[in-house]
Formats: C-alpha cells, sequence, structure tokens
C-alpha cells in the first residue's frame, strides 16, 4: 500500500540551526502539508503546498520557516535557525483530492532542540 | 471558524468494555468533512473514518462504529469491547471542501487496561 514517507524518524540539533525535514508523498497525489504536535498536545496545521506553490499557511509559520518540492519527489520543511519551542513532531500529509479526500500521513519526524 | 472540540481528556477502562469517545464541532459552511485519526504510542497517525456532511449514516467496521448527528454536531467514536491495542490517542479532525486544512481537536488518550 502506498504511504508516505518522512526522514529522518529523529533529529536533535542545537538552538540556532538549520533543519531540513524531508517527506515523499504518495505519488499521485497533488497537496501536501506540514503538521506539528508539540509533545502531548494537539496537532497543528503549518501549511498546505499545491502546484508548487503555498496554498494556505497558519500564524505558525512564519519566516522562520519555508516549503520546497525540490526534484517532483521530495517535499521539504526547512526551518532556518531553531528555537527550543520548535521542538516537535512534524508530519508530512499528502491528499489526492482537493478537500474531499483524507490525508495520509507520515509517521513523523520529532525534532529535538536543545 | 472551524472548531473540534473533544471534551474527554483520557478515558480509562477494562479490557472487553465499550466505549465511547465524543466529538463535536463547529462550523458554518454546509459541505465539510469529519474523520477520525489514531495515534498510538508510536506516534504515527491513522486514518480511521471519513464522512461527508451529507451522509449521515452510521457507519461500523468490525468493533468500531460512528454516530454522525448534525442536529448536536456530533461525530461520536464508540469501540466495542475494547482491547489493550486500542490503547492510543483518538483526535477527531474537520475539513471544509476546498483545499482548506484539517482542524484536530485536543484529542482522548484511550487506555485499556487488561
Amino acid at each position: 500500500e502506498p504511504e508516505v514517507t518522512q526522514t529522518p524518524s529523529h533529529q536533535v540539533t542545537q538552538m540556532g540551526q538549520e533543519v531540513i525535514l524531508r517527506c515523499v508523498p504518495i505519488s499521485n497525489h497533488l497537496y501536501f502539508y506540514w503538521y506539528r504536535q508539540i509533545l502531548g498536545q494537539k496537532v497543528e496545521f503549518l501549511v498546505s503546498f499545491y502546484n508548487n506553490e503555498i496554498s494556505e499557511k497558519s500564524e505558525i509559520f512564519d519566516d522562520q520557516f519555508s516549503v520546497e518540492r525540490p526534484d517532483g519527489s521530495n517535499f521539504t520543511l526547512k526551518i532556518r535557525s531553531t528555537k527550543l519551542e520548535d521542538s516537535a513532531m512534524y508530519f508530512c500529509a499528502s491528499s489526492e483530492f482537493k478537500g474531499t479526500g483524507e490525508l495520509f500521513f507520515g509517521e513523523g519526524s520529532r525534532l529535538t532542540v536543545l | 471558524a472551524q472548531k473540534v472540540t473533544q471534551a474527554q481528556t483520557e478515558i480509562s477502562v477494562v479490557e472487553k468494555e465499550d466505549v465511547t469517545l465524543d466529538c463535536v464541532y463547529e462550523t458554518r459552511d454546509t459541505t465539510y468533512y469529519l474523520f477520525w485519526y489514531k495515534q498510538p504510542p508510536s506516534g504515527e497517525l491513522v486514518f480511521l473514518i471519513r464522512r461527508n456532511s451529507f451522509d449521515e449514516q452510521n457507519e461500523i467496521s468490525g468493533r468500531y462504529s460512528w454516530n454522525f448527528q448534525k442536529s448536536t454536531s456530533s461525530f461520536n467514536f464508540t469501540i466495542t469491547a475494547s482491547q489493550v491495542v486500542d490503547s492510543a490517542v483518538y483526535f477527531c479532525a474537520l475539513r471544509h471542501s476546498g483545499n482548506t486544512p484539517l482542524v484536530f481537536g485536543k484529542g482522548t488518550r484511550l487506555s485499556v487496561i487488561a
């Protein structure tokens, strides 16, 4: 069964460092998303991406964040200068249809900022 | 504005008991989609069900059943004869049509004790 894959599964970084989280969405899906879950809290929307541009972003997704689809398969989330409060599980998701379909989530990338 | 409320933060049941997880949502749209996701201790988000706003039929899948009632804006989830493997955090979520973000509730942590 097709799945969304994410790497790395866990990354530890020092405050102020740049981090790139990678995702390979399901191959025929057109809509891509990043969500964040701070430990023990709810899953929060960061950004959606379609047709090589951001469709929507939340207020969490500030100038420190960026997304890219560099090669037609990977979908990356970059955090330019990490802060302690960026420590969270980051989930990538993709969906086939606009709005109607379920989001298929990857297994998440746990980011720990020290 | 969209909002999903899961009033039960934690529930603990003994194996083989039935348990219902509550979900109440708020939306002004007439077309929307409701979801349940399971997050086991390993951390991934597992899709369980999607319901659109025009389909109020209840659904049963094995030991899982869902009760969608537009009159009370609720989409409750019942696990019959619970098992230890059902222990997880369960999230209810809402999405409008169009490429809009999925909005999650805060989740209900279910512990099934042997």
